[in-house]
């Protein structure tokens, strides 16, 4: 069973328009969450990540927001660039220390 | 710093062949993980070494998957027999633990092997 979806598989959005990327968790525990942004052909890099004490954290054109009750998370670019286009993973940190991943959100941004 | 290494990028190989995935974490990093993606279950933590000790293996798959790390600056994941359902992409990472918690901002990750079983 997943403990971490993806339900979209992919996005398409307009340069200059938002990006929005949705992650649901199952375990309320979960107490730290990150985005790792992935190139073809590359490792996964890390994006931003967000404490369960907080229910936004920025990074410039990033912004990630945790909705606790509703056992949410979401990633907002903007403005979208091109070179956003990638697989964005979010993951969250369980009690053993290990990161789990959900499936992954092909965003493609469009000139 | 030449980044986590992994290698081959590319293994192609025939259902039953042994299989040996091989990976050089970023010097000075004491943590080192092994990852596996593929469409349906996304990336998934296979196991993970912690100054060279295995300290979970939960999610390696079965007993056909076999994961060593000798020194600090060599790890490798051995597949044996191989099956044409391990075909995906295999991680390597690697991470410097901050202070008592795990610091999973810093997992470091490789280009990946991209294994393909016939």
């Amino acid at each position: 069973d997943q403990q971490v979806k993806q339900n979209s598989p992919s996005l398409s959005v307009q340069e200059g328009r938002i990006s929005i990327l949705n992650c649901d968790y199952t375990n309320s525990m979960f107490d730290y969450f990150l985005w790792y942004k992935k190139y073809p052909a590359e490792g996964p890099t890390f994006l931003i990540s967000i404490s369960s004490i907080k229910d936004k954290n920025e990074d410039g054109r990033f912004t990630v927001f945790l909705n606790k009750s509703a056992k949410h998370l979401s990633l907002h670019i903007v403005p979208s660039q091109p070179g956003d286009s990638a697989v964005y993973f979010c993951a969250v940190l369980n009690q053993g220390g290990k990161l789990i991943f959900g499936q992954g959100t092909e965003l493609s941004v469009k000139p | 710093d030449a980044g986590v290494i992994q290698s081959p990028r590319h293994e192609v190989t025939e259902m039953g062949q042994e299989v040996t995935l091989r990976c050089k974490p970023i010097s000075g990093h004491n943590s080192l993980f092994w990852y596996r993606q593929t469409m349906m279950r996304g990336l998934e933590l296979l196991i993970y070494f912690n100054n060279n000790v295995p300290i979970d293996d939960s999610g390696m798959p079965e007993d056909r998957f076999s994961a060593k790390m000798p020194n600090a600056s060599f790890s490798t994941l051995k597949i044996q027999p191989s099956e044409p359902r391990d075909s995906a992409v295999y991680f390597c990472a690697s991470s410097q633990p901050a202070g008592q918690g795990w610091n999973t901002d810093t997992q470091y990750f490789g280009p990946g092997t991209r294994l393909t079983v016939l």
